[in-house]
């Protein structure tokens, strides 16, 4: 069975603090992604990650890095917590196919509030 | 730009009425895949299908059933007989291929679904 697990489902961090969100899927998947959803924008993309130690931007990483060390594993770091951060967190992976057809499997979510 | 667009923000139903999810999409490409996500409260996005652009057969699972048409750019999602638990978001996405060759999914803003017993 597929499985992506979140190292928190709830956080509560102070302005300026540096954010750790921690991804580890079993599947032995090559992709993983960080998305960020807000109201009444549905899901953006952050960052993703198609192999170990590489990493691409994806539509809104301003503010955000990742790290991808292990296959299994990928982090999200917010190296200086802002209020405009504060958001649902949701990681994904999914195996490297030819074309287009991955499907990406999620995490439960991380709702991650910043005062 | 590829674009997914789902106009309908929420919709309220009665238990075992049947419901239509609108999803409005754009793209250049020739090749591309569709997906439906449902998302319940407990915040976790649950696959629920995925459509290549070549294969515009209806597709029908239980209670669930998706109408693809090219013509129309549209992948819409109907729930027949709604259930309580069926009350969730419902995201449409469309996947894109970045210039590296590496799949990216483009969302929909989400429909929320509220099914009252």
């Amino acid at each position: 069975d597929v499985k992506v697990t979140q190292s928190s489902r709830y956080l509560v961090k102070r302005t300026g603090e540096k954010v750790f969100l921690e991804c580890v899927q079993d599947m032995d998947h090559e992709n993983m992604f960080w998305y960020r959803q807000d109201p009444g924008l549905g899901l953006r993309l952050i960052y993703f990650s198609y192999d170990v130690k590489m990493k691409e931007k994806g539509d809104i990483p301003e503010g955000y890095s990742v790290s991808r060390e292990k296959k299994e594993r990928f982090s999200l770091i917010l190296e200086s917590a802002s209020t405009n951060q504060t958001s649902m967190y949701l990681c994904a992976s999914s195996p490297r196919m030819p074309g287009q057809k991955e499907t990406q499997y999620f995490g439960p979510g991380t709702r991650l509030l910043v005062l | 730009a590829q674009k997914v667009t789902q106009a309908q923000t929420e919709i309220s139903v009665v238990e075992k009425e049947d419901v239509t999810l609108d999803c409005v999409y754009e793209t250049r490409d020739t090749t591309y895949y569709l997906f439906w996500y449902k998302q319940p409260p407990s915040g976790e996005l649950v696959f629920l299908i995925r459509r290549n652009s070549f294969d515009e057969q209806n597709e029908i699972s239980g209670r669930y059933s998706w109408n693809f048409q090219k013509s129309t750019s549209s992948f819409n999602f109907t729930i027949t007989a709604s259930q309580v638990v069926d009350s969730a978001v419902y995201f449409c996405a469309l996947s894109e291929a970045e210039n590296t060759g590496f799949q990216k999914l483009v969302f929909g803003t989400g429909t929320r679904l509220l099914v009252s017993p």
